[in-house]
């Protein structure tokens, strides 16, 4: 069974400062896919990044980065010099293989609060 | 614009009243998928549809029913609503790929349910 753990619940920081969120998933598939979503506070789901299990590069978007690690079983997020519109939920998901209808289920880490302070 | 709508937006019900909430998308997607997500428990899988009349059970089925019958919309029926499916609901739709490359699922903008 596929799992995400995200272990940070809430994350406080001041505006410019770094903040890495942490993804770490459980699966038996050597094909799966990985996602971050953010949530700001009006609620919607917005996609950030899809990373397949066969793409080990690291990511960087502005001041995204996504860090792919699967010797560790880890994709973390990384916020470079934060600002207050960064303050959101984060959720990491993940779904396996594309061969069946289960397998587009994402399975979806509990979500991080962030919160950057002016 | 490509979109996924959801309405209502927002719905208090009581308990034991027949309520449907409906999604479109107009991306002509196949899969379409109903989560919700509740505090502490994140997001979980209701129910999902790879095509029309194609429908199958998520994590979290019980007391909810869908159909598919076009492509471009999803009803989530809840026939009997009860105070535990007092949640955010959000239904998401993606293209089926036949390549290992996975498409990316796009959400509505959630419906807030409240059944007192």
């Amino acid at each position: 069974a596929q799992k995400v753990t995200q272990a940070q619940t809430e994350i406080s920081v001041v505006e410019k400062e770094d903040v890495t969120l942490d993804c770490v998933y459980e699966t038996r598939d050597t094909t799966y896919y990985l996602f971050w979503y953010k949530q700001p506070p009006s609620g919607e789901l917005v996609f950030l990044i899809r990373r397949n299990s066969f793409d080990e590069q690291n990511e960087i978007s502005g001041r995204y980065s996504w860090n792919f690690q699967k010797s560790t079983s880890s994709f973390n997020f990384t916020i470079t010099a934060s600002q207050v519109v960064d303050s959101a939920v984060y959720f990491c998901a993940l779904s396996e293989d594309n061969s069946g209808g289960s397998n587009y289920k994402l399975t979806f880490g509990k979500g991080t609060l962030l919160t950057v302070n002016p | 614009e490509a979109q996924v709508t959801q309405n209502p937006r927002y719905l208090i019900t009581v308990t034991g009243k027949k309520l449907t909430v409906t999604c479109s998308q107009n991306m002509n997607h196949e899969y379409m998928s109903w989560y919700r997500q509740d505090p502490g428990l994140g997001l979980r899988q209701i129910y999902y549809s790879m095509n029309v009349e194609v429908t199958d059970k998520g994590d979290v089925p019980e007391g909810y029913k869908v159909s598919r019958k076009e492509k471009r919309n999803f009803p989530l029926i809840l026939e009997s609503p009860s105070p535990n499916q007092t949640s955010l609901y959000f239904c998401a739709s993606s293209r089926v790929s036949v390549s290992l490359y996975q498409e990316t699922q796009y959400f509505g903008p959630g419906t807030r349910l409240l059944v007192l």
